[in-house]
């Protein structure tokens, strides 16, 4: 069974570039979970997709946004890039979007903003 | 607003001793409370889970204590070992509706050989 993968390990950006992330869910999870995590800090929810529609979102601005594929797997896109969006960003992929079915997260995206 | 605090931030325990880490929550919606295990370089991974409706749950060396009355819950890694150091984050969600969890700030566990 393969887990959660995500793409690239490592970015870094100039402030004001525009990035895309990927996620691939694990096998058969069709709801994905976005996560900012600070540096020393727990992971903060940034939005949801379910059967490619969003499906909740945290206090992050629009300028943060997503996409959830038939596959489902899953894109985060951040425009207008500032320093405090360095970061390491989180994939999480579950079975469905009721909360019998723990997340499962990817290894992470280290962005940093320079 | 923080509505999951977290302490310690940091703890020390020598080998075969108990780890406890606390947490304290303030929206009573919440009734998923999970811990999760974060090593460097890696995503966290569940350790753990607890609903509302028991008051302790126990998996191996790893048990989580559950106050509703005080909107508190905590982790005791019974028998530390070197292998258990790591972060460890408490969170908290809602049952129905989005998957959206509530992180803690951490509290980096080291165990002393």
């Amino acid at each position: 069974e393969t887990g959660v993968t995500q793409s690239p390990t490592h970015l870094i950006k100039t402030r004001g570039q525009q990035v895309t992330l990927r996620c691939s869910s694990q096998s058969g999870h069709n709801t994905v979970s976005w996560y900012q995590q600070a540096l020393g800090q727990g992971p903060q929810f940034i939005f949801q997709y379910y059967r490619e529609e969003e499906n909740g979102r945290g206090n992050f601005p629009p300028r943060f946004s997503g996409l959830q594929f038939p596959n489902y797997s899953s894109e985060l896109n951040v425009n207008a890039l500032e320093l405090d969006d360095s970061a390491l960003y989180l994939c999480a992929s579950s079975l469905d979007r009721g909360s019998n079915s723990p997340l499962h997260f990817g290894n992470g995206t280290r962005l940093t903003v320079t | 607003q923080q509505q999951v605090k977290q302490s310690p931030q940091s703890l020390i325990v020598q080998k075969g001793g108990i780890s406890i880490i606390n947490c304290a929550y303030e929206n009573t919606a919440f009734d998923y409370f999970p811990w999760y295990q974060q090593f460097p370089g890696k995503g966290p991974a569940l350790l753990i889970a607890i609903r509302p409706d028991v008051s302790e749950k126990k998996e191996g060396r790893f048990t989580i204590s559950f106050n509703k009355s005080a909107k508190q819950f905590s982790l005791h890694i019974m028998d530390s070992q070197p292998g258990d150091s790591a972060t460890y984050f408490c969170a908290a969600s809602k049952m129905a509706g989005r998957r959206a969890l509530t992180f803690g700030s951490g509290t980096r566990l080291q165990v002393q050989p």
